[in-house]
């Protein structure tokens, strides 16, 4: 599976959106891109995916750039929950496909 | 509510024993996967079940084993244990594992939480 780059920690205002980018250049044709989210040691939550389109669901949206090398999660009104780790994961769409997590990005939501 | 059971909670034991923690998964989910979380690892993938057969492996130590039962739920088996053993123990379950199943999400439990003392 591609390996992802996210930045290591990200500030965001109560209310305002958070954008939280990762890069994934080395993405191939069959692979999706996740995120995940994980709230204090709770079980990672999973946020949203997509392949080629953007996507859009209750929590966020997931923008992918159009050669699929970057991708950007929005969270349109961050709130004091949403402060928590972050993943992006390039995920494969075969068999033997488990997510591989790296480092996250902390985000932290302020009043 | 993710849906994904897991029990017990919270477990301490002692150095050299023996521990199962156990997932159920949701409903209609056939694959599961175990997940270990220590503070200076990160969450690390150990291994993963479809339908009752081993379909994948990753760090997992010889002193752990897994399997899956005919009714879907699992369990991990940790054994000689070590303090080092001592980090959450997450399972996830998903809808299938086999082409095209990159499109479904894993969904996870909130683990079990390991203390070896």
């Amino acid at each position: 599976d591609a390996k992802t780059t996210q930045p290591p920690s990200m500030d965001c205002a109560e209310g305002r959106a958070a954008n939280l980018p990762c890069n994934h250049s080395t993405i191939s044709g069959n692979e999706y891109v996740y995120w995940y989210r994980q709230i204090h040691s709770q079980g990672p939550q999973y946020i949203i995916h997509g392949l080629k389109n953007n996507e859009t669901n209750e929590m966020a949206s997931l923008i992918i750039t159009e050669d699929r090398k970057s991708s950007t999660l929005i969270l349109p009104h961050a709130t004091l929950r949403d402060t928590a780790v972050y993943y992006c994961i390039v995920r494969g769409g075969n068999a033997g496909n488990m997510l591989t997590f790296g480092g996250g990005t902390r985000l932290m939501v302020k009043p | 509510d993710s849906g994904v059971t897991q029990t017990p909670k919270h477990l301490i034991t002692a150095t050299g024993q023996r521990v199962t923690l156990r997932c159920s998964p949701r409903s209609g989910d056939l694959s599961v996967y175990w997940y270990q979380q220590s503070l200076d690892q990160g969450l690390q993938f150990l291994i993963q079940y479809y339908n009752g057969e081993e379909r994948a492996k990753g760090n997992i130590l010889e002193r752990f084993s897994a399997q899956q039962f005919p009714d879907l739920h699992s369990e991990l088996n940790l054994s000689s244990l070590e303090l080092g053993d001592s980090a959450l123990y997450f399972c996830a379950s998903s809808v299938a594992v086999a082409q095209g199943a990159g499109n479904s999400p894993l969904h996870f439990g909130n683990g079990t939480r390991l203390t070896v003392t």
